[in-house]
């Protein structure tokens, strides 16, 4: 059974940093990218970025509004990827979720999510 | 948002209900569209991807078109279980990223 988990949410002030970690099973994680998305209190998904697979040379991407204070890493000897947050604001308060990329033509699908990690930036 | 969904829709138990997203070239236009369900207090959930595909084990009450920049989501046979968020999704070349829809929020009545 596929699964992802995220860890390491939790309260932060503003100006910290924070370490997310996404932790997969039941699947070859090295064979997929992992996405991070957020979703800030009653508002929609927002993507955050993802890495592709080392295949596709271990690249990032990144969304405007985290771009160079998030780095998105991962160890797939230890199935495992990261969301480095840096100089965190409070509009960073939101449930981060990691999700499974899924690649058909140039499609890319997020087919497996994690339950998600509550992150709160405030003093 | 570059993807634009209508905020809320509604339809009774067992009638048919579309939810549509309207993008641009640069997006839906280039790519296949995935739509996402969360039900509430859940995580998001694959529904359709590649415009029109079912990953394993969703219903085939759902469906999924596209034409052009404009993509849509049809739900059949409404239930009370169909209540939830639902978003569409595709890579935005402009953005460099994946663009979400804002969300449409399904209630059956």
């Amino acid at each position: 059974e596929v699964q992802l988990v995220e860890s390491g949410g939790g309260l932060i002030q503003p100006g910290r940093s924070l370490r997310l970690s996404c932790t997969g099973s039941g699947f070859t994680f090295g064979d997929h990218g992992v996405t991070w998305v957020r979703q800030a209190p009653g508002k929609g998904l927002e993507w955050v970025g993802l890495i592709r697979t080392k295949g596709f040379g271990g690249t990032t991407e990144y969304a405007a509004p985290v771009k160079g204070r998030f780095t998105i890493s991962r160890n797939d000897s230890k199935s495992v990827a990261f969301l480095q947050m840096n100089s965190l604001k409070a509009e960073d308060t939101a449930v981060y979720y990691c999700a499974r990329a899924y690649l058909l033509d140039s499609t890319m699908s997020l087919d497996f999510w994690g339950q998600g990690t509550l992150v709160t930036v405030s003093s | 948002s570059v993807l634009t969904q209508p905020p809320s829709v509604s339809g009774a138990p067992r009638q048919r209900v579309t939810i549509s997203c309207s993008g641009s070239s640069s997006n839906i236009g280039n790519y296949g569209v995935n739509w996402y369900q969360q039900l509430p207090g859940k995580a998001p959930k694959l529904l359709i991807f590649y415009s029109n595909l079912l990953p394993s084990g969703v219903s085939d009450r759902f469906s999924g078109s596209k034409s052009d920049s404009s993509a849509s989501l049809a739900i059949s046979g409404l239930r009370p279980e169909d209540e939830a968020d639902y978003y569409c999704a595709v890579w935005d070349d402009d953005l460099g990223g994946v663009a979400f829809g804002g969300g449409t929020k399904l209630t059956v009545l």
